[in-house]
C-alpha cells in the first residue's frame, strides 16, 4: 500500500469514550501532521512531527493527544471530547518539515462525530 | 482572523472553457503559495505551487498567477474537463515556521 492511510474512515464516539485515530505513511517522509477541518472552516494545523519529535502544537486542547512512535506512524488519541470536536481529521506527510513548494501528501481523513 | 479568503464557495464552468479560481490574502509575509484539489471522500492532493519571486507558474492545463501588490492568487484551468470537478483549496505559508494557512475551498463543477 502506498501514500498516506488513515483509519478508521468514520468514527462515532460518546463524550466519555477514549478512541484513537491512526495514520500510516509509506513514502519515506520525515514529517507528519494532524489537521482538523470543521464544516465551512479552513484546515487548521494541530500538530507537527519531525523525525518522531513534536515540533509544533497549535494551542490544541489536551483532550487531543498525539503520538508518533516512528517516522511512519502517527496517532491521535481522543478522550472526553465535546460535540464541537466533530470534524474531519486529516493526516499529512512531507519529505521534510520545512517543505514549502512540494506540498503535503494527505490521507483521506477520519470523519469524527462526537455524540 | 482569517488570513486567506476564497470568496467564491462554488463555480460552474462549461467543458472546454477556462476555470478561474481566486484567493486573497492579508499577510504580506507569505512567500509560498499552493493549490490543492480535493475529491469527495479523499484527502486534498497537491496541484501546483509558486514562490513569491515569481508571478506565474504553469503545469500543463494549470497555471497559477500571483499578484503580490494586490495580495491575490489565482488558478487557471484551460481547457476545463469534467474530471476537474472538485474542491480547490489555496494554501499560503511564510518563509519561517511550519504553518500553512488554507482557504475554505471553492467547489468547481465542469459541465459536460
Amino acid at each position: 500500500e502506498t501514500g498516506v492511510t488513515q483509519t478508521p474512515r468514520h468514527l462515532v464516539m460518546g463524550m466519555t469514550n477514549k478512541k484513537s485515530l491512526k495514520c500510516e505513511q509509506h513514502l519515506g517522509h520525515n514529517a507528519m501532521y494532524w489537521y482538523k477541518q470543521s464544516a465551512k472552516k479552513p484546515l487548521e494545523l494541530m500538530f507537527v512531527y519531525s523525525l518522531e519529535e513534536r515540533v509544533e502544537n497549535n494551542s490544541v486542547p489536551s483532550r487531543f493527544s498525539p503520538e508518533c512512535p516512528n517516522s511512519s506512524h502517527l496517532f491521535l488519541h481522543l478522550h472526553t471530547l465535546q460535540p464541537e470536536d466533530s470534524a474531519l481529521y486529516l493526516c499529512a506527510s512531507s519529505q521534510e518539515v520545512r517543505v514549502k513548494l512540494g506540498g503535503y501528501t494527505f490521507g483521506s481523513g477520519t470523519r469524527l462525530t462526537v455524540v | 482572523d482569517q488570513q486567506v479568503k476564497q470568496n467564491s464557495p462554488s463555480l460552474s464552468v462549461q467543458e472546454g472553457r477556462i476555470s478561474i479560481l481566486n484567493c486573497d490574502y492579508t499577510n504580506s509575509m507569505f512567500d509560498y503559495f499552493l493549490w490543492y484539489k480535493k475529491y469527495p471522500a479523499e484527502g486534498p492532493t497537491f496541484l501546483i505551487s509558486i514562490s513569491s519571486i515569481k508571478d506565474k507558474n504553469e503545469d500543463g492545463r494549470f497555471t497559477v498567477f500571483l499578484n503580490k501588490s494586490a495580495k491575490h492568487l489565482s488558478l487557471h484551468i484551460v481547457p476545463s474537463q469534467p474530471g476537474d470537478s472538485a474542491v480547490y483549496f489555496c494554501a499560503f505559508s511564510p518563509n519561517t515556521g511550519n504553518q500553512f494557512y488554507f482557504g475554505t475551498g471553492t467547489s468547481l463543477t465542469v459541465i459536460p
